[in-house]
């Protein structure tokens, strides 16, 4: 078991291009989530999945922003026409769901995106 | 609104000492607490967390408090070691949606040798 891993692990583009993130959660695990981190700053959510169900999007994602999980298994991220302010860290993480709170996350290491 | 708040962004501890970083938050309905490390060029890992029915978690060199009525929560190491040289994340959970967590901004703490 290798953890969660993303891909890729940096992404310079120009502003309005689309772009995609991949990311491959722990096998075992049945969430996966995505979380957004600009400088100085802590992760933010943004989406998050149970098995295929998209079950929360955050008022942050814009409709710019689709994110997949096809079949339960590995997850895509799709910023569509990309502005300057999307520039962030994109970490994917996953989790086993546990009853009560104490769920914790298990993070990838993260795409670096820059909109030029 | 920023419910979950790490009021220093940066500590340094000589080798050997106490370490401790302090988070504070205002959501009372929040059910747990955990603390994450960040490297450089990784993703942050988990570290310790507390139920909101306990006031401490002891975990080796790590220690977390919990006071409830402050709405306080610190991570306590002893002793400090260079290796815990990183970035420090508080993060909150709440009990309906517990992989969805309210993440404070930071604490990079630096153990001089």
């Amino acid at each position: 078991d290798t953890g969660v891993s993303q891909d890729p692990r940096h992404k310079i583009t120009k502003r309005g291009q689309n772009v995609t993130f991949r990311c491959d959660p722990i096998s075992e695990h049945n969430r996966l989530y995505w979380y957004r981190q600009t400088l100085g700053q802590g992760p933010e959510f943004l989406t998050y999945f149970q098995n295929e169900a998209q079950l929360e999007k955050s008022r942050l994602l814009s409709d710019r922003f689709s994110a997949e999980r096809p079949k339960g298994s590995f997850s895509t991220l799709e910023i569509q026409r990309t502005e300057q302010g999307d520039s962030a860290m994109y970490l994917c993480a996953s989790s086993r769901h546990m009853d009560r709170g104490n769920e914790k996350l298990f993070f990838g290491s993260g795409t670096q995106l820059s909109v030029l | 609104d920023q419910q979950v708040k790490q009021n220093s962004p940066s500590l340094s501890v000589q080798e050997g000492r106490i370490s401790i970083l302090n988070c504070d938050y205002t959501n009372s309905m929040f059910d747990y607490f955990l603390w994450y490390k960040k490297y450089p060029a990784e993703g942050p890992t988990f570290l310790i967390s507390i139920s909101s029915i306990k006031d401490k978690n002891e975990d080796g060199r790590f220690t977390v408090f919990l006071n409830k009525s402050a709405k306080h929560l610190s991570l306590h190491i002893v002793p400090s070691q260079p290796g815990d040289s990183a970035v420090y994340f508080c993060a909150a959970n709440l009990i309906t949606n517990a992989g969805k967590s309210t993440f404070g901004d930071g604490t990079t703490l630096t153990v001089k040798p």
